[in-house]
This record gives C-alpha cells, structure tokens and sequence, in this order.
C-alpha cells in the first residue's frame, strides 16, 4: 500500500523569503515521488520527480527537493518566494514498475504576501 | 513543447444524462489516465488505459463509467447517467510508458458541473 501526506494544508510566505512544503510518504516498495503544481484554474504542471537516481532533484522555477528514505519524507523547498509561486502543490507517489495508479496528497496551498 | 489538451473546458448537465469527455494525449504516449478531483478533495485515481483496454481501476470507476480510444488521436470518458456527486474536476493525463519512473502529463481538466 502507499499513501502520501503533506502536512500543511496552508503555507504562507513573504515575497522574496524562503519556501518550505512538507511532503511525508509511505510505499511498500522504493516509490517514485513527484511535485505537481496547479495554478487557478489551470491544469497540473509537474515541477520535479524523484526516481533513485540523485536525492537532491531540481525542478522548474528554483525549486528543489531532497528525498530522505530515512525520514519517509520528500520535502519541497525554494530559496525566496516569488508572488507568482502562489499556487497550490501536490505530492505524488508511485510505487514500483508496473503499478499505474499514483497517489496524490492532499495539496498545500501557497500564499506569498507583498 | 506538446502537450494534453481537454474539451470542453465546462460542461453543465442535467442529472441523468449522459456526458462525454474529451482528451487530446501527447502524441507518443502509450497510456493513458483519469483522474477526478471533487471540490476541495485531492485528486483521486479513476482507470488507466493501455492497448485498447483498460489496465486498471479504481473503486470510484463503477458501471457508469466508461473509457474509449475511438481513433488515433482522442481518449474519452463517458459517463452514462450522471448524478450531482460526479460533480467534480476531471483530469486526464498520459505518459510514454507505465514504469513508475515515468511522468504522467495531465492535461487542463474539465470541470464537470451536474444540476
């Protein structure tokens, strides 16, 4: 079985202060882990994947992630916020070869202040 | 950079209809996915489609609920007699292969709206 958690469902920032969104995870298997970005009434952007190679992946627009097996956890981070980082985020898990369903967080939703 | 498109963006319906998705995979994949996302609640899987046949489901994906490739290009979600509860955002999505490794690019969704 998988499951994924983020663990705030609101997280608000400053412009320009750094960004933190909390992702734990757990999987049977060495899962697969992505962030996905969805902006009002857009569709779902992936921003980064894990997939065994490198623990610490980049992504799009400075965000980065470090997948730490020891702490279940796949936290997404950014440096300094920007106002068009306002957004919500999903965690994604998929397990092993084979298995198609993936696994969505609950979204945490990003407020950057002026 | 190619991407999935859906139509129509909104649909309205009455209860009891039917209603019919649509969606645009990227070209080369060979998998294709639909989620749906209720207002407020996280996206939830719904089936996963391969080779013409569906490879896997979930418990949301019951009788009413059907998926057809009905040419080379579009994939579509058919929903026979809909009811308030399919009120919801549906999210379609393709990948070149099935490994976990790989990414699902979803598409625009559709907002399905059932009075």
């Amino acid at each position: 079985a998988q499951s994924v958690t983020q663990l705030d469902s609101h997280v608000s920032v400053s412009e320009g202060t750094p960004v933190l969104l909390r992702c734990n995870y757990s999987s049977s298997y060495s899962p697969s882990l992505f962030w996905y970005v969805q902006h009002p009434n857009k569709g779902l952007q992936l921003l980064l994947k894990y997939t065994s190679a490198a623990t610490l992946v980049k992504g799009i627009n400075g965000f980065e992630a470090e997948f730490k097996k020891s702490e279940t956890s796949f936290h997404l981070t950014k440096p300094s916020a920007h106002m068009s980082d306002a957004a919500e985020y999903f965690c994604v898990v998929s397990p092993f070869e084979g298995y198609q369903k993936v696994t969505f967080g609950t979204g945490t939703k990003l407020q950057v202040i002026p | 950079e190619p991407e999935v498109t859906q139509t129509p963006s909104h649909q309205v319906t009455q209860m009891g209809q039917e209603v019919i998705l649509r969606c645009v995979p990227i070209s080369n994949h060979l998998y294709f996915y639909w989620y749906r996302q209720i207002l407020g609640q996280k996206v939830e899987f719904l089936v996963s489609f391969y080779n013409n046949e569906i490879s896997e489901k979930s418990e949301i994906f019951d009788d009413q609920f059907s998926v057809e490739r009905p040419d080379g290009s579009n994939f579509t979600l058919k929903i026979r007699s809909t009811k308030l509860e399919d009120s919801a955002m549906y999210f379609c999505a393709s990948s070149e292969t099935s490994g976990s490794t790989d990414t699902q690019y979803f598409g625009p969704g559709t907002r399905l709206t059932v009075l």
